[in-house]
């Protein structure tokens, strides 16, 4: 079974527009850790966002914010106000086990295209 | 640019070939970790190390192996190549090993094997 999830692979969205990209992932351990990263056409791959499995709150970073839905063991990623600069490969991905015996878990991916 | 350096950045071998991958982290980082984007696997998590020391493994091959030097660059050692080996292999490095949020990924070494 897929541990991280992204349904979409491919996504459109207006210039200046909100888009969200859709994360779920699978694990039974009680800590764990949730990432999104950023894979412009250059390659390189870029830290977004951030989420521990027992922050309250919703983490931001500017324009992006990681929509956490413990219960429904979903991660999805909004992208505010969506800038050309944006349109990329966006990954979600999991930490999980115990400090020292990490491991990390990407998903497949979804390719965003802002539109001007 | 992230601090983190990979060299080289585009290796072309042959099959049953053995390359070295080499990564330098960020200033303070002591952490390196090391993972393989390809097509049809996607980004795949291999191996990381603290200070010196293997701290977690992820799906690895046997022909592959990693250390971390004394002055914390890394290298990851492929051996007896073959096709499906061709990927990008990325670095990434944190300052320590519980706070993966802080890890931030080097430009990656294209590796072609034909």
């Amino acid at each position: 079974a897929q541990k991280i999830t992204q349904t979409q692979p491919g996504m459109f969205v207006q210039e200046k527009e909100a888009v969200t990209l859709d994360c779920t992932y699978d694990t039974s351990d009680p800590s764990y850790g949730l990432f999104w990263y950023k894979q412009p056409s250059s390659g390189e791959m870029i830290f977004l966002i951030y989420q521990g499995s027992y922050d309250q709150q919703n983490a931001t970073e500017g324009r992006y914010s990681l929509n956490f839905q413990k219960a429904r063991k979903s991660a999805n990623l909004v992208i505010s106000a969506s800038q050309l600069g944006d349109s990329a490969m966006y990954f979600c991905a999991m930490r999980e086990g115990a400090s020292g015996t990490y491991k990390y878990i990407f998903g497949t991916g979804t390719r965003l295209k802002v539109l001007a | 640019d992230s601090g983190v350096t990979q060299t080289p950045k585009h290796l072309i071998t042959a099959t049953g070939q053995r390359v070295t991958l080499r990564c330098s982290p960020r200033s303070g980082d002591l952490s390196v970790y090391w993972y393989q984007q390809s097509l049809d696997q996607g980004l795949q998590f291999l191996i990381q190390y603290y200070n010196g020391e293997e701290r977690a493994k992820g799906n690895i091959l046997e022909r592959f192996s990693a250390q971390q030097f004394p002055d914390l660059h890394s290298e990851l050692n492929l051996s007896s190549l073959e096709l499906g080996d061709s990927a990008l292999y990325f670095c990434a490095s944190s300052v320590g090993s519980g706070s993966p949020y802080e890890q931030y990924f080097g430009p990656g070494t294209r590796l072609t094997v034909t």
